[in-house]
């Protein structure tokens, strides 16, 4: 168990629908990062928060937003959903700071499925 | 642009041998960390090991270690003593201070028994 908290763990829903997925990252860390994973993919990243704060964007389309509540979690919106955006979304987190390695704290997964 | 390469989509390896997974990484950036992943058929991720730029040592975890050749920009993956349920997808990482880490396609490892 990493102590990141993904929810929902699966979701189908129809083209044109807009969805939110959530993350409680670990106790204490304050940084969040959201990743796609297409089927049979790498990890695509899409967006970090820290503290809150916008820190890093990726390939994240326009339809995507994201953002970190004062309580650390987060929520990543995905609207206008189409077939391609199937995919497992991960939340990570990390305790960025001094000596930060890198390392990542990944969350089960979100898998949605758009039909 | 700060890239990772795994040219090896799927692999085989029979139980108890050794594997090697490529990984070739991309920076200009001095102080970086790579990291090698599991994702086993049920979905979740996990953190294998860790190689600091800077190490002098390759890292070992155990049956798990990471051939790092920091000229050459390699940082391979090598599992000693293969066993079933080391059959997964296995996806290289690299941090560059960025605010994110970026990572490889991955490699599908299948051990046979």
């Amino acid at each position: 168990d990493s102590g990141v908290t993904q929810t929902p763990k699966h979701l189908i829903t129809a083209t044109g629908q807009r969805v939110t997925l959530r993350c409680s990252p670990r106790s204490g860390d304050l940084s969040v990062y959201w990743y796609q994973q297409s089927l049979d993919q790498g990890l695509q990243f899409l967006i970090h928060y820290y503290n809150g704060e916008e820190r890093a964007k990726g390939n994240i389309l326009e339809r995507f937003s994201a953002q970190q509540f004062p309580d650390l979690h987060s929520e990543l919106n995905l609207s206008s959903l189409e077939l391609g955006d199937s995919a497992l979304y991960f939340c990570a987190s990390s305790a960025q700071g001094r000596g930060y390695t890198g390392e990542l704290f990944f969350g089960e997964g979100s898998r949605l499925t758009v039909l | 642009a700060q890239k990772i390469t795994q040219t090896q989509p799927g692999m085989f390896v029979q139980e108890k041998e050794a594997v090697t997974l490529d990984c070739t990484y991309d920076t200009s950036d001095q102080s970086y960390g790579l990291f090698w992943y599991k994702q086993p058929s049920s979905g979740e991720m996990i953190f294998l090991i860790y190689q600091g730029s800077y190490d002098e040592q390759n890292a070992t975890e155990g049956r798990y270690s990471l051939n790092f050749q920091k000229a050459r920009k390699s940082a391979n993956l090598v599992i000693s003593a293969s066993q079933l349920g080391d059959s997964a997808m296995y996806f290289c990482a690299m941090y560059t201070g960025g605010f994110k880490t970026i990572f490889g396609a991955g490699t599908r490892l299948f051990v046979k028994a």
